[in-house]
């Protein structure tokens, strides 16, 4: 069973381009949630998607939006980026009538110069 | 709002050492209370986590009780491996505050020589 997987490994962008990235969650899981976390840092809750809809957001701006396709998997959009948004990005699936059992990706480590 | 404060790192043990890590929360209801463990070039793994008052997660040997009165949720260890070098992190979430969304500590390093 393959768990949550990520694409791409890492990517690096230039300041004021746009990013994808993408999550497929863990078999059966139907909940993702994404969050950003900085150089020696804790992760930051970006959102969460269920039922291809934004069900709760972190403090982020609206440069950071997401989609949440009908197989669950799911897509973080960052555009206009800043040199601060350079960190490793994570997607976490869960089930949602079992929230607290968040698995994680490897994640995404994107680089703005 | 909610969050979470761990002891800053790097920790250093030796094999065979007893692992502590201290962790506090602040939270205005009834957090769940985790942690998790992050090995080189990897996502976070869920390593135990406890859902109310005095209720203690267990795996791997590893423990933690969550304690209300002082709000807090150590990590412990009688016996590290070389193995268990990695990064910890605390957290919390609460369903009915903040639905779902996970509050991390800033994590702490954990590095064992044999």
């Amino acid at each position: 069973d393959a768990g949550v997987t990520q694409s791409p490994t890492h990517l690096i962008k230039t300041r004021g381009q746009q990013v994808t990235l993408r999550c497929s969650p863990k078999s059966g899981h139907d909940t993702v949630s994404w969050y950003q976390q900085a150089l020696g840092q804790g992760p930051q809750f970006i959102f969460q998607y269920y039922e291809e809809e934004e069900r709760q957001r972190g403090n982020f701006p609206d440069r950071f939006s997401g989609h949440q396709f009908p197989n669950y998997s799911s897509e973080l959009n960052v555009n206009a980026l800043l040199l601060g948004d350079s960190a490793l990005y994570l997607c976490a699936s869960s089930q949602r009538d079992r929230w607290m059992e968040q698995y994680f990706g490897p994640g995404t480590r994107l680089t703005v110069t | 709002g909610d969050s979470v404060t761990q002891m800053e790192g790097p920790v250093t043990l030796s094999e065979e050492a007893f692992l502590t890590i201290n962790c506090t929360y602040t939270a205005t209801g009834y957090p769940s209370l985790f942690w998790y463990v992050q090995y080189p070039g990897e996502g976070l793994q869920l390593l135990l986590k406890a859902t109310k008052a005095d209720d203690k997660g267990s795996n791997k040997g590893f423990e933690a009780t969550y304690r209300k009165e002082t709000t807090s949720f150590h990590l412990e260890k009688g016996s590290v491996q070389v193995s268990d070098s990695a990064v910890y992190f605390c957290a919390l979430s609460d369903r009915y505050v903040n639905n779902n969304d996970m509050r991390f500590g800033a994590g702490t390093r954990l590095t064992v020589k044999p």
